[in-house]
């Protein structure tokens, strides 16, 4: 059973346009929200994280929006930039569980 | 370290043989995962260390897969018996507090198993 489903799976966008990549998870449970960002041959970074406390987080050109009620949450890139090319997974977690990630989203930003 | 280390980056291996994945955590981290990331995947959690203990090994998915952190540093994931869909990215990741909290990832090591 997948718990936490990412869309789309791949994404191309202008160079200083907006990426918004959206998941949405069933287990009301989730406490802790991280996005990750992955480079080809690289493990995952964490990017931005958010509890489901607040509606938003922001943190530069990166903004996570929740919304608790549907069970959905969502990236958003501002500006976005060719170094920004990279696959982006959503992920949740329970108190003290392991992390249950998305599928992934590629993102590709064109000049 | 300043990072998360696995050895080797790559291993080719036999069908049937036994092989060893190595994660040394950054430094002073208590919390150790093992996940496995097949391709196009998003990464699957396999097993949980907090000190020396695994935690939860929920995500081993048979007996085949064991692994240890005997002194609640350095771990080793250890594959019996390797089987082609085993072929995946392994990762392992190290947090200073547990699940819930940021972890830190390794570059994985590519086990391709022919």
């Amino acid at each position: 059973q997948q718990q936490v489903k990412q869309s789309p799976q791949s994404l191309i966008v202008q160079k200083g346009g907006i990426s918004i990549i959206n998941c949405a998870y069933e287990n009301t449970a989730f406490d802790y929200f991280p996005w990750y960002q992955q480079f080809p041959g690289k493990g995952p970074a964490l990017l931005i994280a958010i509890r489901p406390d607040v509606s938003e987080k922001k943190e530069g050109r990166f903004t996570i929006s929740f919304n608790k009620s549907a069970k959905q949450f969502s990236l958003h890139i501002m500006d976005s930039q060719p170094g920004d090319s990279a696959t982006y997974f959503c992920a949740a977690s329970k108190g003290n569980e392991k992390l249950t990630f998305g599928t992934g989203t590629r993102l590709t930003i064109i000049p | 370290g300043a990072g998360v280390s696995q050895t080797p980056s790559n291993k080719v291996t036999e069908k049937g043989k036994y092989v060893e994945l190595r994660c040394d955590p950054i430094s002073g981290h208590t919390a150790l995962y093992w996940y496995r990331q097949s391709l196009g995947q998003g990464p699957e959690f396999l097993i949980y260390f907090q000190g020396t203990g695994a935690a939860d090994d929920s995500g081993l998915p048979n007996d085949r897969f064991f692994a240890v952190r005997p002194e609640g540093s350095v771990s080793t994931l250890k594959i019996q018996r390797t089987e082609r869909g085993d072929s995946a990215v392994y990762l392992c990741a190290s947090s200073s507090q547990g699940p819930g909290t940021e972890a830190f990832f390794g570059q994985g090591t590519r086990l391709t198993v022919v």
